[in-house]
Order: structure tokens, then C-alpha cells, then sequence
């Protein structure tokens, strides 16, 4: 398809485990942000990755969380030794030239539960 | 500390009515502002956006006012349709720091429009 996926997009995990989100960003598309939502809260900011440049990890909530984008395509949001407070959903987004017009495209998200 | 604040968590209006959908912002680098919609178990869809050297964009039944010395803007929808129904979410994001073209979202408003 053409717009951004995700997989999986449900995943249940025992606390202390680690586990791997993916995202497929829109073909040619050089931004890509990681973003969560808690139950109802608002989209958490996580990471952004913009073309080579370095990404903006300021989001990451603890050191538990890393992600990495291979080759300016997919990207993997790792998140170790898992807690509950880990469950939410999260959301990838990918966009074309940000600055100007910076309209990104989100997947359907990855339902993290973690029990 | 919150960059960009949706202060109503929730509004209720009736068919055929306009909803109005506030944001505040406190960085004054954004340069560009954005709504989405997000229906439950979906990721958010792009809507309409503002860059600040406008103060109003308008599309269809939506409309984005953007004040910038308030640091304020405004989605009003008319006339609102029960379809409309879902949590928006407004984002901001400008040339910054590190982080150009960084979207950052507020905690969303969810709009109820009622037959």
C-alpha cells in the first residue's frame, strides 16, 4: 500500500521482556517521528528522525527506549525489559520536505499491552 | 512542560451548529500549525494547516485562525455533522534548535456533535 505501516498491530507482553515495533514510512518520505498515546492521553512525543541528520530523541521517556532508522526506510522502536506503564499505543508518522509544509502521515499504530 | 495546550479535553455541540476548537502555544518558533482527527482504533488523519505568515485558512467546512501575538489559533467547523465526531488533536512545529520540521501535538479535544 501507500501510506505508512505498522506492524505488529496488536502485541501482548509479559513485564520485563523486550519487544520491537516497525515502521514502513511512505516511499521517499525522509521524515519519520514515533509519537505514543496512554490511555486517554494526547500524542506523546518519542523521537524524529529527519533525513542524516541526527535524530531528536527528547522524547524518550527513559533509557528503556531506543529506536533506529536503517537505510532512511524502516524504523524499529526497541523498548527493553518492558513495564505496564509501557501500554499504550504507538503511533508512527512519516512526511516529505518538513520545514514549510510539514503535513505528516500516520499508520494505524501498534497496541502495546504489557502484562 | 506543555508547548502546545488543548485546554477543553471535551466539547458537545449540536448538528448544524459550528464547534470551535482552541489551541495555545507558548514557543514562538513554530512556524507552522496543523489539525488532525482521529477516530478511535485509527491513526490520525491531517486536516488543515496554517503557516504564520497567515492568519486564516479555510477549506471546505473548516476553517484555521491563527493569532499570532496571542500565540493563539482555532479550528471552527460549520455547519457540524455527527461525523464529525472524533478527538483533534493540534500540532505545531517550526525551525528550532536541532529539530526543524519536529511536530509537536497538544493532548487533543474530543468533539461530540449530536443529531
Amino acid at each position: 500500500g501507500a501510506g505508512v505501516s505498522q506492524s505488529p498491530s496488536n502485541k501482548v507482553t509479559e513485564k520485563g521482556k523486550d519487544v520491537e515495533l516497525r515502521c514502513d514510512p511512505i516511499s521517499g518520505h525522509t521524515a519519520l517521528y514515533w509519537y505514543r498515546q496512554s490511555l486517554g492521553q494526547g500524542l506523546e512525543f518519542l523521537i524524529y528522525f529527519q533525513g542524516n541528520s541526527a535524530p531528536d530523541k527528547s522524547g524518550l521517556p527513559s533509557d528503556r527506549f531506543s529506536a533506529e532508522r536503517t537505510g532512511g526506510s524502516v524504523s524499529t522502536l526497541t523498548i527493553q525489559r518492558t513495564q505496564q506503564e509501557d501500554s499504550a499505543v504507538y503511533l508512527c508518522a512519516s512526511s516529505s520536505i518538513p520545514g514549510l509544509s510539514t503535513e505528516a502521515f500516520f499508520g494505524q499504530g501498534t497496541r502495546l499491552t504489557v502484562v | 512542560d506543555q508547548q502546545v495546550k488543548q485546554n477543553s479535553p471535551s466539547l458537545s455541540v449540536q448538528e448544524g451548529r459550528i464547534s470551535i476548537l482552541n489551541c495555545d502555544y507558548t514557543n514562538s518558533m513554530f512556524d507552522y500549525f496543523l489539525w488532525y482527527k482521529k477516530y478511535p482504533a485509527e491513526g490520525p488523519t491531517f486536516l488543515i494547516s496554517i503557516s504564520s505568515i497567515k492568519d486564516k485558512n479555510e477549506d471546505g467546512r473548516f476553517t484555521v485562525f491563527l493569532n499570532k501575538s496571542a500565540k493563539h489559533l482555532s479550528l471552527h467547523i460549520v455547519p457540524s455533522q455527527p461525523g464529525d465526531s472524533a478527538v483533534y488533536f493540534c500540532a505545531a512545529s517550526g525551525s528550532y534548535g536541532g529539530s526543524q520540521g519536529n511536530l509537536i501535538f497538544g493532548k487533543g479535544t474530543k468533539l461530540s456533535v449530536k443529531p
